[in-house]
């Protein structure tokens, strides 16, 4: 079974709809994040917690709400969808391990495609 | 701010050749420095790291050297596969303890 699941994997949907992406893990691990990638632009992120009462804005927040309902969950919402937020959205694990996170790996799911008509 | 630069893609190569994809960063202090790997219809997962400046990470015949002179961590590989086929990130482990992806090479092995 996957460490980190997406759901869904994929979404269709009409601007001004509101969508929850939902991402679960069971690597026990307390940092979770949102990232979208789109071609050309890599990943860029979106949000990040690093505890359930710790929620932090990444680079491109605007237009997105997450909510970590457990350690486990963390749910990205789309409060009303445009065409722009046409993308692959991913959600990541991590384990602050004996130090920063910034010397551990991520552990990605395998993403859900969301298309904005 | 802190930043990572990596070539563009796509990059094709026929199988068994060498494979270098470039990859240079902006950053104060000395960062982690991390390659990941993106196959076809599924998440990144990562490829190999370094943590500090002359480490060398490898992993399935990848390699990648942290250069601080030169600012730079290129990944190579002497023979690669077709099932190599993927998009390539470089990235960093930065300030807050976020990780900054570059905007990934997509590689192409033909057979």
């Amino acid at each position: 079974d996957a460490d980190v699941t997406q759901t869904p994997r994929n979404r269709i949907t009409k601007t001004g709809k509101r969508i929850m992406l939902e991402c679960s893990q069971t690597k026990g691990h307390d940092r979770m994040y949102w990232y979208r990638q789109d071609p050309g632009l890599g990943l860029r992120l979106i949000y990040y917690s690093f505890d359930v009462k710790d929620i932090n804005k990444g680079e491109i927040s605007d237009g997105y709400s997450v909510s970590r309902q457990a350690q486990a969950k963390f749910s990205l919402s789309l409060e009303s969808a445009i065409p722009n937020q046409t993308a692959l959205y991913f959600c990541a694990t991590s384990d602050p391990g004996q130090g920063s996170s910034s010397y551990n790996e991520q552990f990605f799911g395998p993403g859900t495609r969301l298309t904005v008509l | 701010g802190d930043s990572v630069t990596q070539m563009e893609g796509p990059v094709t190569l026929s199988e068994e050749a060498f494979l270098t994809i470039n990859c240079t960063y902006t950053a104060t202090g000395y960062p982690s420095l991390f390659w990941y790997v993106q196959y076809p219809g599924e998440g990144l997962q990562l490829l190999l790291k370094a943590t500090k400046a002359d480490d060398k990470g490898s992993n399935k015949g990848f390699e990648a050297t942290y250069r601080k002179e030169t600012t730079s961590f290129h990944l190579e590989k002497g023979s690669v596969q077709v099932s190599d086929s993927a998009v390539y990130f470089c990235a960093l482990g930065g300030r807050d303890d976020k990780i900054i992806f570059g905007k990934g090479t997509r590689l192409h092995i033909l057979p």
